[in-house]
């Protein structure tokens, strides 16, 4: 089974702060994402990675950036927190290649962020 | 532009009946895949089904089944013999074949009563 996994279920962050937001995948898959999820709007994408060191932004990048140094780790990084960034946060990958659909992203349990 | 709509904000049914849930989607890409998703309140997002636009039979995958009308751009999620376990957020997204990445609806909550 695909696993996904993120550093944290729960953060508590103060304005102005640097946050870290970790995702790991263990299924080798090529592709990685990171939404964030908010009552009443869905899942909106902030940036996805192909490739290791390769990354696009989404529908909604102000404010975040992203590293992928190791094909199975995505990290989100918001530069100065804000507490319009308080939010669900939920990373995924999928595969390039495969059976069934080539497309289906697999997610982690998410983070709940809360900016103070 | 793409774009995914779930009309139902929340459905109510009773155990053992079936539930249809509904999404309609808009693209002028003639390759593309749907897909449906289940948030229980843990808040993981579990893949339940997968319709390409030129599969030429509807998905099914034990209790669910997508009803789709390519004609109509609807992808309708089926759950028969409704289990209280079935409680949750469920959200129907979009693929671009091609690209990797999906557009999600803004779901529905089903409650599932004894």
């Amino acid at each position: 089974d695909v696993k996904v996994t993120q550093s944290s279920r729960y953060l508590v962050k103060r304005t102005g702060e640097k946050v870290f937001l970790e995702c790991v995948q263990d299924m080798d898959h090529e592709n990685m994402f990171w939404y964030r999820q908010d009552p009443g709007l869905g899942l909106r994408l902030i940036y996805f990675s192909y490739d290791v060191k390769m990354k696009e932004k989404g529908d909604i990048p102000e404010g975040y950036s992203v590293s992928r140094e190791k094909k199975e780790r995505f990290s989100l990084i918001l530069e100065s927190a804000s507490t319009n960034q308080t939010s669900m946060y939920l990373c995924a990958s999928s595969p390039t290649s495969g059976s069934q659909s080539r497309y289906t992203q697999y997610f982690g349990p998410g983070t709940r962020l809360t900016v103070l | 532009a793409q774009k995914i709509t779930q009309t139902q904000p929340g459905m109510f049914v009773q155990e053992k009946e079936a539930v249809t849930l509904d999404c309609t989607y808009d693209t002028s890409d003639p390759s593309y895949g749907l897909f449906w998703y289940k948030q229980p309140s843990s808040g993981e997002m579990i893949f339940l089904i997968y319709q390409g636009s030129y599969d030429q039979q509807n998905a099914t995958e034990g209790r669910y089944s997508l009803n789709f009308q390519k004609a109509r751009k609807s992808a309708n999620l089926v759950i028969s013999a409704s289990q209280l376990g079935d409680s949750a957020m469920y959200f129907c997204a979009l693929g671009r074949t091609g690209f990797q990445k999906l557009v999600f609806g803004t779901g529905t909550r089903l409650l599932v009563s004894p």
